[in-house]
């Protein structure tokens, strides 16, 4: 099955830095998604985006099919981006299962 | 309001006992899913329903069970031959098996001495 790895695995920020997270998978994918895990374990959709680019306030995100790899970027980070971001792809031609990464956790510091 | 609701939110529960865990949406989706969390990791898939009074084993089935006799309900029972059960138990669902999009519920602790 397909393959997903996050990097980095943490990360620590003052506030108002910038950051990229990287997501790889190793198949075509038919589903790409970046969720944020706040500290209570609520997963939130932050973007469904198995190729281009979107944008959503101060996060954005980029995946680029043929090169197998998604970034999302954070900008100007608030204390309340804390948190675990996960990355989760379903491999294209099959059904259902979306495989999750081990995620990237966040701390942004004042 | 329109979402996924789990209840209950922290479950405790002693070794050799069932115990089963509810998930409701009244997003009006066919398809619902069971994730397990550990700390530190991933979500794994545990069981997933493409339409009503039907469902297959995802990648970690063993020792838990599920029913899906209502659109909105797809609740989930933790054996007593599951192994390891203490974890993080997320429901999600899309609006169909091929529409990509999963939307996830509030989750529920189990612990399990």
């Amino acid at each position: 099955g397909i393959q997903v790895e996050q990097s980095p695995p943490d990360l620590i920020l003052q506030e108002g830095a910038n950051s990229t997270l990287r997501c790889n998978f190793s198949d075509s994918v038919n589903n790409l998604q970046w969720f944020h895990q706040n500290p209570w374990g609520q997963l939130i959709n932050l973007f469904y985006i198995p190729s281009g680019t979107k944008q959503n306030g101060r996060l954005s995100a980029t995946t680029v099919a043929t090169e197998r790899y998604s970034l999302l970027y954070i900008s100007s980070s608030q204390t309340t981006d804390s948190g675990v971001y996960f990355c989760a792809a379903r491999e294209a031609g099959t059904a259902s299962k979306l495989t999750f990464g081990t995620g990237t956790r966040l701390q942004v510091t004042l | 309001d329109g979402g996924i609701t789990q209840s209950p939110k922290y479950l405790f529960r002693k070794e050799g006992q069932n115990v089963t865990l509810s998930c409701e949406q009244n997003l009006n989706h066919d398809a619902m899913y069971w994730y397990r969390q550990d700390p530190g990791q991933g979500l794994r898939l545990i069981y997933y329903s493409q339409i009503v009074n039907d469902f297959q084993k995802g990648d970690i089935a063993e020792g838990y069970s599920v029913s899906r006799e209502k659109k909105e309900s797809f609740p989930l029972t933790v054996t007593s031959a599951q192994k390891n059960p203490t974890a993080f138990y997320l429901c999600a669902s899309s609006l169909t098996e091929s529409s990509y999009e999963q939307y996830f519920g509030p989750g529920t602790r189990l612990t399990v001495t």
